[in-house]
């Protein structure tokens, strides 16, 4: 059970523009103080951040990437999709109830 | 350049304590709102955070696993360290460690995480 709800999967073809979304609460995403942060993770590797503090990029992160945060949903878009971005995307947030760290249960995106 | 790296066992048997440790370069776990955490996935799983600590010694833990999960510090050998109590087979898992920069319990910089196993 995951306190972060993603789509297990999505995906799409060279060069389209692709969204994840990840539904939270008001415990989490839903205040406007936790901020989400977005991940992507290759098998056998290290997950590396996308986005932090809803929609900024860290350097070295393409600009196809972007984020941003609605109510208790954060989302996730990847234009100009390539093969290389078949990956598993996670959302995560602060929750003030738990006083933890939530993750989502990842989206596995695939490039057809 | 910041990096972490997870060592401790590969192999467990049921009941017993694991003991996991973070080394990292790059910053010190003295410097204001620097945190480090412990994430692990299992196999074919999603990622699940366990446990928090900042710069402050401040501690956060997964409210499923508190009871069994203890997080320390070691600021002169830049070491934290992750102890968890009755390792049971659904604890196999690759765990990671991860760099907080600035409080905000989000992770810029990952270990590549360690496999531990659970069986007996």
């Amino acid at each position: 059970q995951s306190f972060l709800t993603q789509s297990p999967s999505a995906s799409g073809t060279p060069g389209q523009r692709v969204t994840i979304s990840c539904s939270g609460s008001s415990s989490n995403i839903g205040n406007i103080r936790n901020y989400a942060y977005w991940y992507q993770h290759l098998p056998g590797t290290a997950p590396k951040l996308l986005i932090y503090r809803n929609n900024q990029r860290p350097s070295g992160v393409s600009d196809r990437f972007s984020g941003s945060k609605s109510g208790t949903s954060a989302s996730l878009v990847i234009s100009g999709l390539r093969s290389e971005d078949e990956a598993v995307y996670y959302c995560s947030a602060w929750d003030d109830s738990l006083r933890g760290v939530v993750f989502g249960g990842g989206t596995k995106l695939a490039v057809l | 350049q910041i990096t972490l790296k997870e060592s401790g066992p590969t192999l467990m048997k049921p009941t017993q304590t694991l003991t996991l440790t973070c080394t990292f370069s790059g910053f010190s776990l003295t410097t204001p709102e620097v945190g480090v955490a412990w994430v692990r996935q299992p196999p074919g799983k999603a990622l699940e955070w366990l446990a928090l600590i900042y710069w402050n010694d401040a501690k956060f833990y997964s409210s499923s696993l508190k009871s069994r999960l203890t997080v320390s510090k070691d600021v002169y050998r830049n070491q934290v360290v992750l102890r968890m109590t009755n390792m049971d087979p659904v604890d196999t898992a690759t765990y990671f460690c991860a760099h907080d920069s600035v409080g905000d319990r989000g992770f810029d910089v990952w270990g590549q995480g360690t496999m531990v196993t659970v069986s007996s």
